[in-house]
């Protein structure tokens, strides 16, 4: 069975720019959750999404936005990028919605992004 | 608003060594806890995952305990090997799903040969 699939792995961008991270979850699980990693904070919650509906969000701005279509797959966008969005973006899928019993979370690889 | 601590934030030992590793929360009200490995440049491995009704957990040479009412989980890892070096990480879910998890800032685990 296929693990979950995060692409590109490694994305360089400019301040001020945009960019979109994509992430496919393991065959039939229908939620997709997005957790920002980086030295100084750790793991952090961005959003879950279950069934094409956010579920909830973390502590973070509305330049992070995201998605999910309707095979699961999903998609997370952030727009005027800051130096400080530096980090390793990770995407995990559980069969239930985050939460729910005995449904643990698989992560994928992650995406490293660095903002120049 | 809950927090997670994990201590300590560093281990060397060597190969053959049974290691405990600790995780502590501040909020006891949790659906579950995930004890998870992240190896360098990787993303995370589920090791362990206790629901609030459970005491303990095994896989393999891996147990994992939950004392809810103390804010405490363990990590037991018996006779350790070379490629049991990772970080360790500890996720509560202590909000139903509607903050997702919250992870303590891991255990990084060498274990010499």
């Amino acid at each position: 069975k296929a693990g979950v699939t995060q692409t590109p792995r490694y994305l360089i961008k400019t301040r001020g720019q945009q960019v979109t991270l994509s992430c496919s979850p393991i065959s039939g699980h229908r939620s997709v959750s997005w957790y920002q990693q980086t030295p100084g904070q750790g793991l952090q919650f961005l959003f879950e999404y279950f069934s094409e509906t956010q579920r909830n969000k973390g502590n973070f701005p509305g330049r992070f936005s995201g998605r999910q279509f309707s095979n699961s797959r999903s998609e997370m966008n952030v727009s005027t990028l800051e130096l400080g969005d530096s980090a390793l973006y990770l995407c995990a899928s559980s069969r239930d919605w985050g939460g729910s019993y005995n449904s643990p979370l698989h992560f994928g690889n992650g995406t490293r992004l660095t903002v120049t | 608003k809950q927090e997670v601590t994990q201590i300590p934030a560093a281990l060397s030992v060597p190969e053959g060594e049974n290691l405990v590793l600790n995780c502590s929360f501040t909020d006891s009200a949790i659906y579950n806890l995930q004890w998870f490995r992240q190896d360098p440049g990787k993303g995370l491995t589920s090791l362990l995952l206790i629901q609030s009704s459970q005491r303990e957990q095994t896989s393999g040479r891996l147990n994992a305990s939950l004392d809810k009412s103390s804010g405490r989980s363990t990590l037991y890892i018996a006779a350790s090997q070379p490629g049991d070096s990772a970080t360790y990480l500890c996720a509560v879910d202590s909000g139903g799903g509607a903050d997702g998890l919250t992870f303590g800032k891991g255990t990084h685990l060498i274990i010499q040969p």
